[in-house]
């Protein structure tokens, strides 16, 4: 089974600011990772697919990068609706895996 | 516009059994693998189940194999997860999942297992 650590487990920062979360696999994963964002009580939205690409209607301050074992979302501009958790998935191979998370909050 | 919703959901005693659906509209279902992804209480997200579009390959995370079977009825647009001899770490929001990077989720159906 592929273990996905994500760090830091929780950020504090301000709206404007830039946020930097990072995802490493314990083996490669190629490109196969996606990154996900959840508020309280709603279900996870997908944000990035295949390490880089932006899914459907996320707006372009949201990037991915990365590929084989590190992998990092960044947020280039803090919006107040981006405060919410967020969780990297690797579908390189069974099972799939989710990492444990990072909370974004405000500072 | 893609929706995905869940039902089924509820409280059920441990060793019981339930039955999850997730009803597909606005896109082919029939052309679309699908998974079960849960989320206990304030933990994070865990994989439990993959379902090819035609349902010949299915997958199971280790801690449902032998216990939960997932199936479809693509006539019906629907998806399944039978769920047995459940168990209170069963407990969380079940939601359906369309594709290995999950590109769209139902608003999921709480599952609880207690006496």
């Amino acid at each position: 089974e592929i273990v996905l650590t994500q760090s830091p487990a929780t950020l504090s920062l301000s709206p404007g600011e830039r946020a930097t979360l990072s995802c490493r696999a314990s083996q490669s994963v190629s490109t196969f990772l996606a990154w996900y964002q959840q508020k309280p009580g709603q279900a996870p939205r997908l944000l990035i697919y295949d390490a880089s690409n932006r899914a459907t209607g996320i707006p372009a301050r949201f990037s991915g990068s990365g590929s084989g074992t590190d992998f990092t979302l960044t947020i280039s501009s803090l919006e107040p609706e981006d405060f919410a958790d967020y969780y990297c998935h690797h579908h390189s191979n069974w099972p799939l895996t989710f990492g444990g998370g990072t909370k974004v909050e405000i500072k | 516009e893609v929706h995905l919703v869940e039902s089924g959901g509820g409280l059920v005693q441990p060793g019981g059994s339930l039955r999850l659906s997730c009803a597909a509209s606005g896109f082919t279902f029939s052309n679309y693998n699908m998974n079960w992804v849960r989320q206990a209480p304030g933990k994070g997200l865990e994989w439990v189940s993959f379902i090819s579009n035609n349902g010949a390959t299915i997958y199971y995370a280790d801690s449902v194999k032998g216990r939960f079977t997932i199936s479809r009825d693509n006539a019906k647009n629907s998806l399944y997860l039978q769920m047995n001899s459940l168990r209170a770490e069963d407990t969380a929001v079940y939601y359906c999942a369309r594709l290995v990077n999950f590109d769209y989720w139902g608003q999921g159906t709480l599952v609880t297992v207690s006496s």
